[in-house]
């Protein structure tokens, strides 16, 4: 079954600690994302990679990194500069720009606490 | 500044109570708008995607439309099993093809 995973599901880290998120997808698209989403807000854009070897920042790049060596893997690291990491995390994928905006395509998240 | 507000933050109804939710957006212009579900601790489902003032999707229960400046989620006869979150999201024509801009959600519950 084609689809996008995410591990860990859940994720604890301790203040100061960098941690690395996974996200594969075997939908074969072309792009990729990382969200956080908190509590009454809108989902929030770190990063968005178009193809292999280049990603491009969203809204809130401030503290994370990522890398994009191949086509199914985006993974997201989570750095100690990161202010407030607390929060879920989600990836998603897109086939190449059609007429207008990619759908983009889920994977189950993970939810990422600091202690 | 490109801005969506959905309405209301919270709805509940019987089973059987139709009823429609509503995204408002604020955007210099308008490539798409996406629909999408939520359940608790998962991620977001794809449920649709409106192009044009005008145009309309229906997807058992649910119909989406879409107007200049705002779009509904029509849940007709909704079901227990309707319940959940429902997320919409814009694509503004003066960002690129994949920032998309989202609303903070409207959850959705449905009684039996």
């Amino acid at each position: 079954d084609g689809g996008i995973t995410q591990s860990p599901k859940y994720l604890f880290r301790k203040e100061g600690q960098n941690v690395t998120l996974s996200c594969e997808q075997n939908l074969n698209h072309d792009a990729m994302y990382w969200y956080r989403q908190d509590p009454g807000q809108g989902l929030r854009l770190i990063y968005y990679s178009q193809i292999v070897n280049d990603f491009q920042k969203g809204d809130i790049a401030e503290g994370y990194s990522v890398s994009r060596e191949k086509k199914e893997s985006f993974p997201l690291t989570v750095t100690s500069a990161q202010k407030n990491p607390t929060a879920f995390y989600l990836c998603a994928s897109s086939a190449a720009s059609g007429r207008a905006g990619n759908e983009q395509f889920f994977g189950p998240g993970t939810r990422l606490t600091v202690l | 500044e490109d801005q969506v507000t959905q309405s209301p933050e919270a709805l509940r109804l019987q089973e059987g109570e139709s009823s429609s939710l509503n995204c408002s957006y604020t955007v210099s212009g308008l490539r798409g708008l996406f629909w999408y579900r939520q359940d608790p601790g998962k991620g977001p489902e794809f449920l649709f995607t409106l192009y044009s003032a005008g145009e309309e999707k229906e997807k058992e229960r649910l119909k989406a439309t879409l107007t200049k400046k705002e779009s509904f989620l029509h849940i007709t006869a909704p079901k227990p099993e309707d319940s959940a979150t429902y997320l919409c999201a814009v694509n503004p024509y003066l960002r690129s093809n994949y920032q998309l801009i989202w609303g903070a959600g409207t959850k959705l519950i449905i009684k039996p």
